[in-house]
């Protein structure tokens, strides 16, 4: 079974500046996606940035980047220019391809930006 | 454009009181759809998954089940809730990767339950 670990519970940032939270996987599948998703205080989860492994550039959405490494089985997020929105709970979700689509989410980072 | 939605936003039940848990998903079809739990400061935990009518896989053995009475509803139920039961369920679905979607996952906005 694919797992997903958050090695990180909490972080805080100062506004403006960049901050990278971790993500670790295991799984002996060769094709899948990654995904982090940022859950704020309203707790509606949303999509933050998208990755597929075969895919050897990293993804980035405006301010947010991802640095992925498969061989490691690594995907941090980079969030770039901190605003005080950025403040919320943010997954790390893995995504083996399939017709069932099993997502599987690491336990969370909780993120604070701090003015 | 897709919708989902989840209802009701919040409940609060005794022990031992049934649930029903609805989702519905609109603009969409034949979509795989999912019950997560989310507990208070943790991540989210997978319950049941459905890849069509009336196919419900349970990830988790515990006391709720799953039902999938139409394409686009998905129902979590239990008969007799428990104390552990209490937390925020999220439904969500998404598209089959193999007819080209990109496999991310659409959230409702949760139900609070409250078990006491």
């Amino acid at each position: 079974a694919q797992t997903v670990t958050q090695s990180q519970p909490e972080m805080s940032v100062q506004e403006a500046e960049t901050v990278t939270l971790s993500c670790t996987y295991d799984t002996s599948e060769s094709n899948y996606y990654l995904f982090w998703y940022k859950q704020p205080p309203s707790r509606q989860m949303i999509l933050v940035i998208r990755q597929e492994a075969y895919k050897q550039q990293n993804a980035t959405e405006n301010r947010f980047s991802v640095n992925f490494q498969k061989a490691a089985k690594s995907f941090s997020l980079k969030i770039s220019d901190s605003q005080l929105g950025d403040t919320a709970m943010y997954f790390c979700a893995f995504m083996k391809l399939g017709d069932n689509n099993d997502m599987r989410f690491g336990a969370g980072t909780r993120l604070t930006v701090k003015p | 454009s897709q919708t989902i939605h989840q209802w009701p936003a919040t409940l609060v039940q005794p022990v031992g009181s049934p649930l029903s848990l609805e989702c519905t998903v609109e603009g969409t079809s034949n979509p795989n759809l999912y019950w997560y739990r989310q507990a208070a400061g943790r991540g989210l935990q997978l319950l049941f998954y459905s890849i069509g009518i009336g196919q419900i896989s349970s990830e988790v053995p515990q006391n709720l089940s799953a039902s999938r009475p139409q394409d686009r509803q998905f129902i979590l139920s239990s008969k007799k809730l428990l104390l552990s039961d209490s937390g925020f369920y999220l439904c969500a679905w998404s598209g089959r990767t193999s007819g080209g979607n990109t496999g991310e996952l659409f959230f409702g906005e949760g139900s609070r339950l409250t078990v006491l």
